[in-house]
């Protein structure tokens, strides 16, 4: 079956410029979650998902960084007033379940280039 | 809090030489522990999990062995090949509150030549 797919898979934008990224999960996958790869972080977990409620915010950067999920599916991340240091490859990761022993899905990720 | 950490590379090798790819963990709960894997130009990919101490975990030839008195999980195959050469990144979920949430190693790349 598919799995979970991102989009853009690049975008570059000019500092100060909102961007939104999207992720679709594997269908009937309850969990979802965002994270970050940087040079100098590694990868950094930014919000999970559980149905629509995001009961953890608590890796988000800033308050220009907001994101939603809507239907139980498709999540967008957005980056307000965007700056240098927000560039990095977003990845979305969704599972079938959230806990422990699961396992979650990536996607190809989108890779993001603040100028 | 949790934490991981791997072996720094880049690592290289040629072609049927053993692997073996360091990764210890600090961690609060009981965790599942995981390897995957970033090919060049790919998302990452789950390539092995253990869920509790002393299971291995293994897939096309790799192997890991989830050693909670050592916290360690090492990665492992015995020949290696070409179509191997990729970033490889230890991680943990665990228990707890946040057993959601997956924490990384800062990935080990491994090139493996002809």
């Amino acid at each position: 079956g598919a799995g979970v797919s991102q989009s853009p898979s690049n975008k570059v934008t000019e500092k100060g410029k909102d961007v939104e990224l999207r992720c679709d999960p594997i269908s009937g996958h309850t969990a979802l979650y965002w994270y970050r790869q940087s040079l100098g972080q590694g990868l950094e977990f930014l919000i999970y998902f559980q149905g629509n409620s995001a009961p953890d915010k608590s890796g988000l950067p800033s308050d220009r960084f907001s994101a939603e999920r809507t239907g139980g599916s498709v999540s967008t991340l957005t980056i307000q007033r965007t700056q240098q240091e927000d560039s990095a490859v977003y990845l979305c990761a969704s599972s079938l379940l959230a806990g422990v022993q699961e396992t979650q899905y990536f996607g190809p990720g989108t890779r993001l280039l603040v100028l | 809090g949790d934490s991981v950490t791997q072996m720094e590379g880049p690592v290289t090798l040629s072609e049927e030489a053993c692997l073996t790819i360091n990764c210890t963990y600090t961690a609060t709960g009981y965790p599942s522990l995981f390897w995957y894997v970033q090919y060049p130009g790919e998302g990452l990919q789950l390539l092995l999990k253990a869920t509790k101490a002393d299971d291995k975990g293994s897939n096309k030839g790799f192997e890991a062995t989830y050693r909670k008195e050592t916290t360690s999980f090492h990665l492992e195959k015995g020949s290696v090949q070409v179509s191997d050469s990729a970033v490889y990144f230890c991680a943990l979920s665990d228990s707890g509150g946040s057993n959601y949430k997956l924490t990384f190693g800062k990935g080990t790349l491994l090139t493996v030549n002809p």
